[in-house]
């Protein structure tokens, strides 16, 4: 069975510390990851994509890394900021136009 | 901009009620969309998969004759709720993918709606 999972579920962080999110799958074979925050009782923001050929995605403060032959995905945050504090899904494709499957999240409170 | 919306985003009906969400695909034509909802302090899960033209697949206990799908054009879901209950009350939110590269948005990712907001009384 195909699955996500993600520790930690929750993190708390004083303001400007590194910090990095884990996301884990079964079944390597994956055809690409992403990353997304959502805002309390709000959609989706996408933040990276990695496609199972690449090891990482970079955007501004974000980078994303992929190792498919553990399974797993890293989500890093420099100089993480209160308006940080998200949740931060994982979400698993592992065929093209197909659903993906999400992680549980992690929710990140960052204190100013 | 946006490439897929969804209407209403939010919602508030009676117990007994049927409500109906629409997913549409705004810059390209999708012969399948997805449909997710989200319990609070949960994270999406999958509810079906709407075919254009043919009828939704839906995930294990999912009952299909509550959550009406209907995928009647290339840029049109909709996701009917029958017979609301306040256990209904949800983050209701669809995707879709374009079939090719072309107006800057990429064939491999699934594209989000900014989701429904259903609360049921």
């Amino acid at each position: 069975k195909q699955e996500v999972t993600q520790i930690p579920a929750a993190l708390s962080v004083p303001e400007g510390e590194n910090l990095v999110l884990n996301c884990s799958f079964t079944d390597s074979a994956i055809y690409n990851l992403q990353w997304f925050r959502q805002d309390p009782g709000k959609g989706l923001t996408s933040l990276l994509l990695i496609q199972s050929s690449q090891r990482e995605q970079t955007s501004g403060r974000l980078n994303a890394s992929l190792d498919k032959s553990s399974g797993r995905s890293t989500l890093y945050i420099a100089a993480s900021q209160p308006g940080d504090s998200a949740t931060y899904l994982c979400a698993v494709s592992w065929t093209s136009y197909d659903k993906v499957i999400f992680g549980p999240g992690t929710s990140l409170s960052v204190i100013p | 901009g946006a490439v897929v919306s969804q209407h209403p985003s939010r919602v508030i009906c009676k117990s007994g009620t049927s409500v109906k969400i629409e997913c549409r695909s705004l810059d390209f034509q999708a012969t399948t969309m997805f449909w997710y909802r989200q319990f609070p302090k949960q994270s999406l899960m999958l509810m079906a998969t709407s075919n254009e033209g043919s009828k939704a697949t839906y995930e294990q206990g999912v009952e299909k004759d509550k959550f009406l799908i209907n995928h009647a054009s290339l840029t049109l879901s909709t996701l009917t709720v029958t017979s609301a209950h306040p256990e209904d009350s949800s983050f209701y939110i669809c995707s879709a993918s374009p079939p090719s590269l072309a107006g800057g948005l990429s064939p491999w990712e699934q594209y989000f709606g900014p989701g429904t907001r259903l609360t049921v009384t």
